[in-house]
């Protein structure tokens, strides 16, 4: 039973264009919420987090949006850019006392055409 | 960068044999993680270290043993390898409610 979603396995967009990545979770105890970029043959490598008492987190091209009430998270990149292309994957952690670790959803492929 | 290093990076075996991946960290952090990722999957966790000689089971632990006698030091055992075992691993560091650092992975073919 997946707790964390991404529903699209693959996204292309224009460079240029708005890259708008989903994500939905089921547990209502995830209260801390982080997206990961991925290229091939390396590591995750974090990319933006939100915490459950804010809505939005922004930091550069990148924002996160969080509703809460719908159990939703998205990423938006703008502009997006070929160096963007990459799996991203959204992840959600439940508080301190739980078992600890994040959550992963199964990742979205992003492909920026120049 | 955060100090994490996976070694040995790629490895071959063969199934029935046992197999020992290394992580190590430079930062000092206290909890440390084992994940394998998988297409249709994503990251699942192994298992976790939240101290020296205090380790727990993750989501997908059966066939899996790890040992943290140091606090740089976190490893993952493969007792008897199968060829479901295949698999890119990475080892993360990182506290509860904050952000995880991932290492670089160690992509294991067992035959």
């Amino acid at each position: 039973d997946q707790q964390v979603k991404q529903n699209s396995p693959s996204l292309s967009v224009q460079e240029g264009r708005i890259s708008i990545l989903n994500c939905d979770y089921t547990n209502s105890m995830f209260d801390y919420f982080l997206w990961y970029k991925k290229y091939p043959a390396e590591g995750p490598t974090f990319l933006i987090s939100i915490s459950s008492i804010k809505d939005k987190n922004e930091d550069g091209r990148f924002t996160v949006f969080l509703n809460k009430s719908a159990k939703h998270l998205s990423l938006h990149i703008v502009p997006s850019q070929p160096g963007d292309s990459a799996v991203y994957f959204c992840a959600a952690s439940a508080p301190a006392g739980s078992q600890g670790n994040l959550i992963f959803g199964k990742g979205t492929k992003l492909s920026v055409k120049p | 960068d955060a100090g994490i290093t996976q070694s040995p990076r790629h490895k071959v075996t063969e199934t029935g044999t046992p197999v020992t991946l290394r992580c190590h960290q430079t930062e000092n952090h206290r909890y440390m993680y084992w994940y394998r990722q998988d297409p249709g999957h994503g990251l699942r966790l192994i298992h976790y270290s939240y101290g020296v000689k205090d380790t727990d089971k993750g989501e997908v632990s059966d066939g899996y043993s790890v040992s943290r006698s140091k606090t740089e030091d976190f490893l993952l055992t493969l007792e008897s390898a199968t060829s479901s075992q295949t698999s890119v691993y990475f080892c993360a560091i990182g506290q509860v409610q904050e952000t995880q650092y991932f290492g670089p992975g160690t992509r294991l073919l067992v035959l």
